[in-house]
């Protein structure tokens, strides 16, 4: 069976301060595991994705992610979040016919 | 490429009428999905094609949703009747290639948000 958690709700961080959102996953197959980034009322965009080549990912807009198996999470990081990073972040794990996304993490930025 | 393309982008109908919500993916894509989002139970898979087939269905809440995919150009949702509960907002998303294991990239339309009251 095939899960994603996402381990916070909502991440409130200054402007200029590193974000990190975490990320858990579980699957019975080698899944690929994606990002994607919802504006308020926007649709969905990709920031970044696994597909098992290298462990550590970096994707648009200064994000990356690290892949580790040991602890089955895919966590979310930049080191410096701007303004324009308040939006929701969608964890999703892809297996064999299932997609499963998280629940989402709202990432608000304080001036 | 313009985009995914959904339409309309905003419904508002009354219980019990027939809803038909359409999508165009991206030229050339061979998979497309369709989600439901709500503040309740977030971004849900309900149903996605390959070449047109619909290959897993499994997220699609009852028989009164049925999705088509004529042909590689166009998808409907619809539901028949509807109800208020189906309030959300209804996303498509098209990709090419990614096999059995699904490495592609999904690409999102802007949503239609419906409203049944």
């Amino acid at each position: 069976a095939q899960s994603v958690t996402q381990l916070d709700s909502h991440v409130s961080v200054s402007e200029g301060t590193p974000v990190l959102l975490r990320c858990n996953y579980s699957s019975s197959y080698s899944p690929s595991l994606f990002w994607y980034v919802q504006h308020p009322n926007k649709g969905l965009q990709l920031l970044l994705k696994y597909t098992s080549a290298a462990t550590l990912v970096k994707g648009i807009n200064g994000f990356e992610a690290e892949f580790k198996k040991s602890e089955t999470s895919f966590h979310l990081t930049k080191p410096s979040a701007h303004m324009s990073d308040a939006a929701e972040y969608f964890c999703v794990v892809r297996s064999a016919s299932k997609i499963i996304f998280g629940s989402g993490t709202r990432l608000s930025i304080r001036p | 490429d313009a985009g995914v393309i959904q339409s309309p982008r905003h419904e508002v109908t009354e219980m019990g009428q027939e809803v038909t919500l359409r999508c165009k993916p991206i030229s050339g894509h061979d998979y497309l999905f369709w989600y439901r989002q709500t503040m309740m139970r977030g971004l849900e898979l309900l149903i996605y094609f390959n070449n047109n087939v619909p290959i897993d269905d499994s997220g699609m809440p009852e028989d009164r949703f049925s999705a088509k995919m004529p042909n590689a150009s166009f998808s409907t949702l619809k539901i028949q009747p509807s109800e208020p509960r189906d309030s959300a907002v209804y996303f498509c998303a098209s990709s090419s290639g990614g096999g059995r294991g699904g490495t592609d990239t999904q690409y999102f339309g802007p949503g239609t948000r419906l409203t049944v009251l």
